[in-house]
């Protein structure tokens, strides 16, 4: 059981906007900045969006994040053929002193 | 570029060690926390361990403390990780993965291709 809860699944049509949810405690979300991490099917994790809402070079404005409180979530619009993939948040806790990441949610794109 | 390499990674039988190196190029190795991160065929990520710059600091995960050992040579730009008293769930593709900052928590930011240890009789 990850510390981190996400949906398994999400799906949308082509153009479509989804959101994908992360929910945690006070010991990680609450008390520290989220990330989020792509992986492309058979490929190595990216960061996608750092310190909750922060895009690295190279990732389209169509990616946004944001958190409130113990839950964050990714959100992606115009969705295309190329966002499938499973998505993977992540934050410090600091009851564990170490990372935790959710269980993962997997895109898919009608 | 950044461009981590893992090696090692094979067949091992349940009880028995192995260690995993990462070799790394393209940005100053000492001068940047690393990480091992794994993730079991088919299942999600789980975080192992993190490393300061200097090896001063080390966190690991409740499921590998006492049983993995994450270490670092700075001179040879290479990132260990050493499993001891292997399981049959320590079965995984394992990542090396470059921090952002010097000291942990230091969120990850880049990742190797990762190499697979599968632990079976």
């Amino acid at each position: 059981q990850s510390a981190l809860t996400q949906p398994p699944s999400a799906s949308g049509p082509p153009g479509q906007r989804v959101t994908i949810s992360c929910s945690g405690s006070s010991s990680n979300i609450e008390s520290n900045p989220v990330n989020w991490y792509q992986q492309l099917p058979g490929t190595a994790p990216k960061l996608l969006m750092y310190t909750n809402n922060q895009r690295p070079s190279g990732v389209p404005d169509r990616f946004s994040g944001s958190k409130s409180g113990t839950s964050a979530s990714l959100a992606i619009s115009g969705l295309q053929s190329e966002d499938e993939a499973d998505y993977y948040c992540a934050a410090w806790d600091d009851s564990l002193s170490g990372w935790v990441f959710g269980g993962g949610t997997k895109l898919t794109v009608l | 570029q950044v461009q981590l390499v893992e090696s090692g990674g094979g067949v091992v039988q349940p009880g028995r060690s192995l260690r995993l190196s990462c070799a790394a190029s393209g940005f100053t190795f000492s001068g940047y926390a690393m990480h091992w991160v794994r993730q079991a065929p088919g299942k999600g990520l789980e975080w192992e361990a993190v490393i300061s710059y200097d090896g001063s600091d080390k966190y690991y995960a409740d499921s590998v403390k006492g049983r993995f050992t994450i270490s670092r040579d700075n001179s040879k730009n290479t990132l260990y990780l050493q499993m001891d008293g292997l399981r049959a769930e320590d079965t995984a593709v394992y990542y090396c993965a470059k921090g952002v900052t010097s000291r942990p928590p230091s969120r990850i930011e880049y990742w190797g291709q990762g190499a697979l240890v599968t632990v079976s009789s």
